[in-house]
């Protein structure tokens, strides 16, 4: 019964590459979202989509592209790695208003050698 | 722009004590939401307590409360009779009212010693 799902949990891949994390909810939320968590573990929001539209975009580099097919998935996909691109990233979702917290996905831990 | 604070990088507390985490921050909002999160080693992020700032009333889940003071922009975190489980980072958190955009502190990390 896993409310946010995400897959892979581990990631390990070459500079240059062109890779996708998923991410699902069974919450019936309507918005989901993608941080990043770096080495020193602070959190920072990458993206949000509300109802399949982007709300949020925080300055995030354009090789970063979320796809969100339905409310229920929103994909992250990352051209052209770097080095710095290493973090934890995490899903997250919550119901439109925001009132309520937001639920958080296990974490997929990419690493760019 | 919202900025929370966490003042304390690190605390330890002895199984079964009591020990508080600090947590101030910065809006000129009157209507917000503020979330403790606590991420143990398995970096699973679990919703720990939640506090609407127009509630006076002060949030309580079993051994987890906190201390909410508005006009202060405090919202420190309390944990009683401490866990070995209770080790993690804990972050706390602020979010505006009807927004999506969550703003994080950096987080403290908790040790509770056998």
């Amino acid at each position: 019964d896993t409310a946010v799902s995400q897959t892979p949990k581990y990631l390990v891949t070459q500079m240059g590459n062109d890779k996708s994390i998923k991410c699902e909810q069974n919450l019936g939320h309507d918005t989901m979202y993608w941080y990043k968590q770096d080495s020193k573990k602070f959190l920072k929001i990458m993206f949000s989509y509300n109802n399949k539209e982007l709300i949020i975009n925080e300055t995030v580099p354009n090789r970063f592209s979320p796809k969100s097919p339905d409310k229920a998935h929103l994909n992250l996909h990352i051209n052209s790695l770097e080095l710095g691109d290493s973090a934890v990233y995490f899903c997250a979702s919550s119901a439109q208003d925001g009132v309520v917290a937001q639920y958080f996905g296990p974490g997929t831990r990419l690493t760019v050698l | 722009a919202q900025t929370v604070t966490q003042s304390q990088p690190e605390m330890s507390v002895q199984e079964a004590e009591t020990v508080t985490l600090s947590c101030t921050y910065d809006t000129s909002e009157s209507n917000y939401y503020l979330f403790w999160y606590k991420q143990p080693p398995s970096r699973q992020m679990i919703l720990v307590i939640r506090q609407e700032a127009y509630k006076q009333q002060n949030a309580t889940e079993n051994r987890f409360s906190v201390n909410f003071q508005k006009a202060a922009k405090s919202f420190s975190l309390k944990i009683s009779d401490s866990q070995l489980g209770d080790t993690a980072m804990y972050f706390c958190a602020f979010i505006k009212y009807n927004n999506n955009d969550m703003r994080f502190g950096a987080g403290t990390r908790l040790t509770v010693k056998p």
